[in-house]
């Protein structure tokens, strides 16, 4: 258990479907994320989420849209995905500190998606 | 800018050998810095961190690693390395004072039996 919890771990689904990922965190945290994480790629921050700010890689395509309804709960909410899109995706939370920064994340076990 | 570079993306080493994986950064200001772990198909997890302080920072899995400020170095050691600690390691940035936040793009250590 590591704090950070994302449902469902796999997903298949079709370029048609609409599906959401999930991310839940119970450690106070302030602030939330969504990484995308493909082979042989470096880390890309999608989304990030917290009181000051609401984040978005401008990179992202459309058919991606975050969801934060409260401080403890994240959504990433997927449409016509292309096969491309499959990847493994991370939630993270962390506490910021204001005037002193970041002092690491926490990641949940992430969620498996593959587009066919 | 902020950067993290790691410049191995394999490192093979037989068990109970020592192990160095290497993390250089740049930055105009202060920086907090990380190691984090990854075991395939999990998330990343949190090996060990500088804020302040002590140069040599311990971590979890009998880790350390130790700033450098002036070759601006991170290098993660563990003395002798075991089948388990087969795995991705990043290493991560953060400029005192922002909420910008950097990761290397890995290394896989890959311990030989």
């Amino acid at each position: 258990e590591t704090g950070v919890t994302q449902t469902p771990r796999h997903l298949v689904m079709g370029m048609t479907n609409k599906k959401s990922l999930k991310c839940e965190q119970h450690l106070g945290h302030n602030a939330m994320y969504w990484y995308k994480q493909s082979a042989k790629k470096p880390l890309e921050l999608m989304f990030v989420y917290s009181l000051e700010e609401r984040v978005e890689n401008n990179s992202v395509p459309s058919r991606f849209s975050p969801e934060c309804p409260n401080s403890s709960h994240l959504f990433l909410h997927l449409h016509t995905l292309q096969p491309e899109d499959s990847a493994l995706y991370l939630c993270a939370s962390s506490h910021r500190d204001r005037g002193e920064g970041e002092y690491g994340y926490t990641f949940g076990s992430g969620t498996r998606l593959t587009v066919v | 800018a902020q950067s993290v570079t790691q410049l191995d993306s394999q490192v093979p080493v037989f068990e109970e050998a020592p192990v160095e994986l290497r993390c250089n950064y740049s930055s105009s200001v202060s920086v907090y810095l990380f190691w984090y772990v990854q075991y395939p198909n999990q998330g990343l997890q949190l090996l060990l961190k500088y804020l302040s302080g002590s140069t040599l920072v311990k971590g979890i899995n009998g880790f350390e690693a130790e700033f450098n400020k002036s070759q601006t170095s991170f290098h993660l050691r563990k003395p002798s390395v075991h089948i388990s600690d087969t795995a991705e390691y990043f290493c991560a940035v953060s400029e005192t004072g922002t909420y910008k936040y950097i990761f290397g793009t890995g290394t896989r250590l890959k311990v030989l039996a």
